[in-house]
């Protein structure tokens, strides 16, 4: 399977605690982004990067999120002091660079559940 | 008003009609437009994507985009129960890379 995968796919963690996802693109695509997903709503983008360079970051996100992309192949999603609120699926995309489309390809998410 | 707008359904229809979702959004300068299916528990699946006026025609589903009324629209020929889904609508906003999606239209096509 060549599509984008994240692990974990489920993580359950206590208020206060740090979790980590990670995301590995489809390969060969530049561009990668994460978005988050509350139920009865759309993905909600949190943060994009092209190769290693985080070229957009959501206003809304709080400074206890952190993405890195390193060496631009994959990304991870760091999440700091967990609150309930936190709870939702998170979503990662990639698209090719050569693209003047900007279709964007989803993982299968990990689902965060704060207690 | 919200950036991209959708009906949240449910829109029902029987098995073999044509299933039409629509979709409104609120930057002009927009170019890139998108439908996504998303069943329930899973993650987006793009199934078109348009980017001038006009129709595009995929197998059995159409998008039409208007720009000069902000509105993109989905059409699904023959549908067929596993059509039952939410569609996601999402746009380019403000030239950036990042999608902005509506709320999703929930479809029930019924046997």
């Amino acid at each position: 399977d060549t599509g984008v995968s994240q692990d974990p796919r489920h993580k359950i963690t206590k208020r206060g605690q740090n979790v980590t996802f990670r995301c590995d693109p489809i390969s060969e695509h530049n561009r990668l982004y994460w978005y988050r997903q509350t139920l009865g709503q759309g993905p909600e983008f949190l943060t994009y990067f092209q190769n290693e360079a985080q070229l957009e970051k959501s206003r809304l996100l709080s400074d206890r999120f952190s993405a890195e992309r390193p060496k631009g192949s994959f990304s991870t999603l760091e999440i700091q002091r967990t609150e309930q609120g936190d709870s939702a699926m998170y979503l990662c995309a990639s698209s090719p660079l050569v693209s003047s489309s900007n279709e964007q390809f989803f993982g299968p998410g990990t689902r965060l559940t704060v207690l | 008003q919200k950036e991209v707008e959708q009906n949240s359904g449910p829109l029902s229809v029987p098995e073999g009609a044509i299933a039409s979702l629509n979709c409104t959004y609120s930057d002009r300068v927009s170019q890139s437009f998108f439908w996504y299916r998303q069943y329930s528990g899973k993650s987006p699946e793009l199934i078109m994507s348009i980017y001038s006026n006009g129709d595009k025609e995929d197998g059995r589903f159409t998008a039409q985009l208007n720009k000069a009324s902000q509105y993109v629209s989905l059409l699904i020929r023959d549908s067929q129960p596993s059509d039952s889904a939410t569609y996601l609508c999402a746009v380019n906003i403000g030239g950036f890379q990042k999608l902005v999606f509506g709320t999703g239209t929930r479809l029930l096509v019924s046997p």
